[in-house]
């Protein structure tokens, strides 16, 4: 199942309401993921299920959508959340988006 | 707490193997999937496969078929990924994480360089 993240980098400022989407090339019954990757860290998981929120992921993330379409939202942009996100379907086999980069601008 | 441990950076030669393991603790190993994803500088990521350590199941992405090779090691929690017939094409890092609800623990990743 194809994955299609959009956009691919994204520059905003800090207090900024962000919204990345991210489009299944079918239905995948909202088994999709979103995480965080650091520069030279590993991924970070943040939301699970399309919707539910990662134990210890602060409350400024959230995730909604379903069948195909998909939006992570960043309530108030931190100088932290600095990072390239993935989405990732595990609804038949297990596919990532390209990922969006967000920068501050 | 849940934590992978990987190993480290290998420089291996083209037409090689090499292996990488992938120690956990804090949870009962045998009770998850674990997966490998693999991630080329300035790329995505793309999954590889899991093996499930209670059984020794294992599911492979097709394109890594022949590639890599999944195994566990229930006495020591430690899982493996044995990456054959390397090129250049297969530098990169790869990483181990648990599969739960989505892939909530990760290793740091183990870097492999192919090269002469």
């Amino acid at each position: 199942i194809q994955m299609t993240q959009s956009p691919s980098l994204l520059s905003a400022s800090v207090g900024d309401r962000v919204t990345l989407s991210c489009k299944a090339g079918q239905n995948i019954n909202n088994y999709l993921a979103w995480y965080q990757q650091k520069l030279g860290e590993a991924p970070k998981l943040l939301i699970y299920n399309a919707n539910s929120l990662q134990t210890g992921i602060p409350s400024r993330f959230s995730g909604s959508g379903s069948g195909t379409d998909f939006t992570l939202t960043i309530s108030s942009l931190q100088p932290e959340d600095v990072a390239t996100y993935f989405c990732q379907q595990y609804n038949s086999w297990y596919t990532f988006g390209a990922g969006t980069k967000l920068e501050l601008k | 707490q849940v934590q992978l441990q990987q190993s480290g950076a290998e420089l291996v030669k083209p037409g090689s193997s090499v292996k990488i393991s992938c120690k956990a603790s804090g949870y009962t190993f045998t009770s998850y999937d674990m997966h490998w994803i693999k991630q080329q500088p300035g790329n995505g990521l793309e999954w590889i496969g899991w093996i499930y350590p209670g059984n020794g199941n294992t599911k492979y992405n097709q394109k890594f078929n022949g590639k890599a090779t999944l195994t566990a090691d229930k006495s020591s929690s430690t899982a493996y990924m044995q990456l054959s017939s390397l090129t250049s094409e297969d530098s990169a890092v790869y990483f181990c994480a648990r599969f739960g609800y989505g892939l909530d623990a990760w290793g740091q990743g183990a870097s492999v360089t192919v090269s002469s």
